[in-house]
């Protein structure tokens, strides 16, 4: 069956510090891949996508690179700032198209202290 | 471009009682999704509509629910006698839907659930 396992939260990181949240998957067949962030108080919001093995999604200085070899996907961030504060869930849809439910991890809870 | 709407916001209700939700897609979007999602865990899929045919259906939806996207436009989510089991956040979200795009979900607000 189709799962996605995402790190334990909460995170907690200063403004400025390395951001990693892992993210694993299982999949029949080849997945597409997504990182989805929800704000306090707003919906879920389409963060990156990617669509097939060894490409990297990237958005807002987030990037994350989809392998196959070891069924990940883990979203990376240089240099975080207190706006990134939010929930980050990371998706699959099955079949190597963007089309259809997604799956969804359970979701990591990110706060930054300035 | 107004986003996915979803009335109400908010629902409390007594344990037995029918409920009922609303999503107005974007205009455009053929396909339109339901998810749940309860405190600390993602969303799970329920069902899916491709214009005003419900495609697939999730063995999450008991008898109990049951789903409508009757012109293809807006949708609405019952749930029948309600259980404290059903409180949760019910997100709405719609596509395009178009085959060999690159398609995105853009979701709605949410009605988040409460059953005494």
């Amino acid at each position: 069956g189709n799962s996605v396992t995402q790190m334990e939260g909460p995170v907690t990181l200063s403004e400025e510090a390395f951001l990693t949240i892992n993210c694993t998957y299982t999949a029949t067949g080849y997945p597409s891949l997504f990182w989805y962030v929800q704000y306090p108080g707003e919906g879920l919001q389409l963060l990156l996508k990617a669509t097939k093995a060894d490409d990297k999604g990237s958005n807002k200085g987030f990037e994350a690179t989809y392998r196959k070899e070891t069924t990940s996907f883990h979203l990376e961030k240089g240099s975080v700032q207190v706006s990134d504060s939010a929930v980050y869930f990371c998706a699959l849809s099955e079949g190597g198209s963007t089309l259809g439910r997604l799956y969804f991890g359970r979701g990591t809870q990110l706060t930054v202290w300035p | 471009d107004t986003g996915v709407s979803q009335n109400p916001r908010h629902k409390i209700t007594k344990r037995g009682q029918n409920v009922t939700f609303r999503c107005d897609p974007i205009s455009e979007h053929n396909r339109l999704y339901w998810y749940r999602q309860t405190l600390g865990q993602g969303p799970e899929f329920l069902t899916y509509f491709q214009n005003e045919a419900q495609l697939e259906k999730s063995r999450l939806l008991s008898d109990r629910f049951s789903a409508e996207r009757p012109k293809g436009s807006f949708s609405t989510l019952e749930i029948q006698r309600t259980e404290q089991g059903d409180s949760a956040m019910y997100l709405c979200a719609s596509s395009l839907g178009l085959a060999g795009a690159t398609d995105t979900q853009y979701f709605g607000p949410g009605t988040r659930l409460t059953v005494l």
